[in-house]
């Protein structure tokens, strides 16, 4: 089982443009979520689903977009990146209580 | 939002010593659960703790879960440099649907 699986690990974005942080999940798990970590903050929620056409803001939602079509798949949407946006993010699936992350994509802005 | 404070921010040890890591809230949490996270790595699974006052054991690290349900501890006996990593703790607000609230973390560095 691969678990959670995020694309891409890297990625470098000029100030303005758009992308999507692909996340996929194989253990048919309700609950999904993105976190973005940034040194010496901890891991912050952005957005989470709680099933297939569900989803709601976390802490950081501004300048970001998700949507859960299936249970298996919740991309990340950066609208216009902005320097803010650096951090490493990352998805998980949750099932009674603890997380599965995936490894992390690790977006730099410039 | 509820806050989770993580203590000590860095701890570096020498191989063979004890350890206390703290977790505290002013908020109650249904459940909190321990991480431990590598460089360039996701963060892992290493125990959830649902029940005031529950002790669980994993080798040589023992977790507890206070009384009132805000705050734990994660003790390390005879740390190992394989111990080294980034502890997180993360509070679960009672719903189980992917809100769970993380603390800032705990750099550990065993030394050999």
């Amino acid at each position: 089982n691969a678990g959670v699986t995020q694309t891409p690990k890297f990625q470098v974005l000029k100030t303005g443009q758009s992308m999507t942080l692909q996340c996929a999940q194989d253990m048919n798990h309700e609950y999904m979520s993105w976190y973005r970590q940034d040194p010496g903050m901890g891991l912050r929620l952005i957005h989470y689903s709680v099933g297939a056409g569900i989803t709601d803001q976390g802490e950081v939602p501004n300048g970001y977009n998700v949507s859960r079509s299936t249970t298996e798949d919740f991309p990340l949407r950066l609208l216009s990146a902005a320097p803010s946006q650096t951090s490493v993010y990352f998805c998980a699936a949750v099932y009674n209580y603890g997380y599965t992350f995936g490894s992390g994509t690790r977006l730099t802005v410039v | 939002t509820q806050l989770l404070e993580q203590s000590p921010q860095f701890l570096s040890i020498q191989e063979g010593e004890n350890l206390t890591v703290y977790c505290n809230s002013s908020s109650v949490f249904s459940s909190l659960q321990w991480y431990r996270q590598e460089p360039g790595e996701g963060p892992v699974l290493l125990v959830t703790v649902v029940t005031g006052g529950e002790v669980k054991k994993l080798k040589r690290l023992t977790f507890q879960f206070g009384d009132a349900r805000k705050d734990s501890s994660l003790h390390i006996t005879a740390a190992q440099p394989g111990d080294t990593g980034l502890y997180l703790c993360a509070g679960d607000p009672g719903t189980n649907a992917g809100k769970s609230t993380f603390g800032d973390g705990t750099t550990l560095t065993v030394k050999p």
